[in-house]
């Protein structure tokens, strides 16, 4: 099925460790996005790659980078986890601003 | 910055009934809007996109509709079922981004 995948759908961390979150979409989208969600906060933006070998910062970038591997592939990444990451992560693909489609989402908690 | 508002954060209604979700946004200058649907512990799934050149659509049940001037928008939900039960959020697109509001949590009671 068409859409967006994203890897791993649960993690548990401790403070101070690195994770990658994998994002992967199969419809030829240009953009792509990842949101945090947090209780009372709804989704805010981290980071987004309107088209591939491009990337900026969303509202709220700090503690995280990203990179666009190619089309297909947008990764986030944590350096150094702290409690306050501790949050739903969704990925999101979109053909300029025609209908978003999201992932699973994963499920991270810091120790 | 773009402010994405959705009033009541939660609603609860007999099934059967008709109701309407309202989201509103401070900026007028937006490509589009569009409507999720979430489950709990599930991702977002698109219910329905309005242009800004648009005045609403419809699919199936549900209607939404835009007045980008008012930044206001409505999704109606008509004769309610329990399997309606989930968080409805919005989202405007303006720049090169998405902006979500807080969501409106839905539960039909049977």
């Amino acid at each position: 099925n068409a859409g967006v995948t994203q890897t791993p759908k649960f993690q548990v961390l401790k403070t101070g460790q690195s994770m990658t979150l994998q994002c992967a979409q199969d419809m030829n989208h240009n953009s792509m996005y990842w949101y945090r969600q947090d209780p009372g906060m709804g989704l805010r933006l981290i980071y987004y790659s309107a088209s591939e070998g491009t990337t900026d910062k969303g509202e709220v970038p700090n503690g995280y980078n990203v990179s666009r591997l190619n089309k297909r592939e947008f990764s986030l990444r944590l350096e150094s986890a702290a409690p306050s990451q501790t949050s739903v992560y969704f990925c999101a693909s979109s053909e300029g601003h025609m209908s978003s489609r999201f992932g699973a989402g994963t499920r991270l908690s810091v120790l | 910055k773009q402010e994405v508002t959705q009033i009541p954060a939660a609603l609860s209604v007999p099934e059967g009934e008709n109701l309407v979700l309202n989201c509103s946004f401070t900026d007028s200058a937006i490509y589009n809007l569009q409507w999720f649907r979430q489950d709990p512990g599930k991702g977002l799934t698109s219910l329905l996109l309005i242009q800004s050149s648009q005045r609403e659509q419809t699919s199936g049940r549900l209607n939404a509709s835009l007045d980008k001037s008012s930044g206001r928008s409505t999704l109606y939900i008509a004769a309610s079922q329990p399997g309606d039960s989930a968080t409805y959020l919005c989202a405007v697109s303006a720049g090169n981004q998405f902006y979500f509001g807080t969501g409106t949590s839905l539960t039909v009671i049977p």
